[in-house]
């Protein structure tokens, strides 16, 4: 079962360069998120989305773009990147909000692309 | 969004149970309790939910205060892979437009062989 996986694993970019994160999973989940994490710090929410062709703002949005253009991916983007993007960056999925008739879907995380920006 | 207190490190001898705590007093009624946890080098993982009675599964045990303002994990039987950290999250239980995990920084458990 690959659940969720995220390309690259590590990367190392220069500051002002673009880069695009890949996140797939294989669930049919239809919601996914992108989140990253700083030293010592719990994860804060970039981006999310509940479906294709739909993405919406999380809590620290500013430097992101993101596309899901297909139900299995989400695409985080820096399309100038700076020293404050250095992070581990996590994508997520989960089924929709009711799911089955439950709420409260949990989510399924992958394991990370740890981002370095010189 | 409701906050939550956890005491940053706590450390257990394999084998023997772990209680960790969470201290979330501004919780309000339609906020479930969730736990993931997170290995080293891994994504958070999903543990357990629970809304006000206590709840069980395969993984561990959640044990929520009778006027909810608490909630400890249970691990039953602490295994050296059960050292991560763990996380206590209240989340909406219908969360339209509000799908965001808002984690804080969680418990860092030990495992001492």
């Amino acid at each position: 079962n690959a659940g969720v996986t995220q390309t690259p694993k590590f990367r190392v970019l220069k500051t002002g360069q673009s880069m695009t994160l890949l996140c797939a999973q294989d669930m049919n989940h239809e919601y996914m998120y992108w989140y990253r994490q700083d030293p010592g710090m719990g994860l804060r929410l970039i981006h999310y989305s509940v479906g294709e062709g739909t993405t919406a703002k999380g809590e620290v949005p500013d430097g992101y773009n993101v596309s899901r253009l297909k139900k299995q991916n989400f695409l985080l983007g820096l399309e100038s990147a700076a020293p404050s993007q250095t992070s581990v960056y996590f994508c997520a999925s989960s089924y929709s909000i009711l799911a089955g008739g439950r709420s409260n879907q949990p989510q399924h995380f992958g394991d990370g692309t740890r981002l370095s920006i010189l | 969004d409701a906050k939550t207190t956890q005491p940053n490190s706590m450390e257990s001898n394999e084998e023997e149970p772990v209680h960790l705590p969470c201290n979330h007093s501004t919780i309000s009624g339609t906020d479930y309790i969730h736990w993931y946890r997170q290995l080293p080098s891994q994504g958070p993982e999903y543990v357990i939910h629970g809304l006000t009675s206590n709840v069980n599964n395969r993984m561990a045990s959640l044990a929520i205060a009778e006027d909810r303002k608490s909630s400890t994990l249970i691990l039953h039987r602490a295994t050296l892979r059960d050292a991560a950290v763990y996380y206590c999250i209240p989340r909406l239980k219908h969360n339209f437009g509000n799908e965001k995990l808002t984690f804080g920084t969680g418990t860092r458990l030990t495992i001492i062989p």
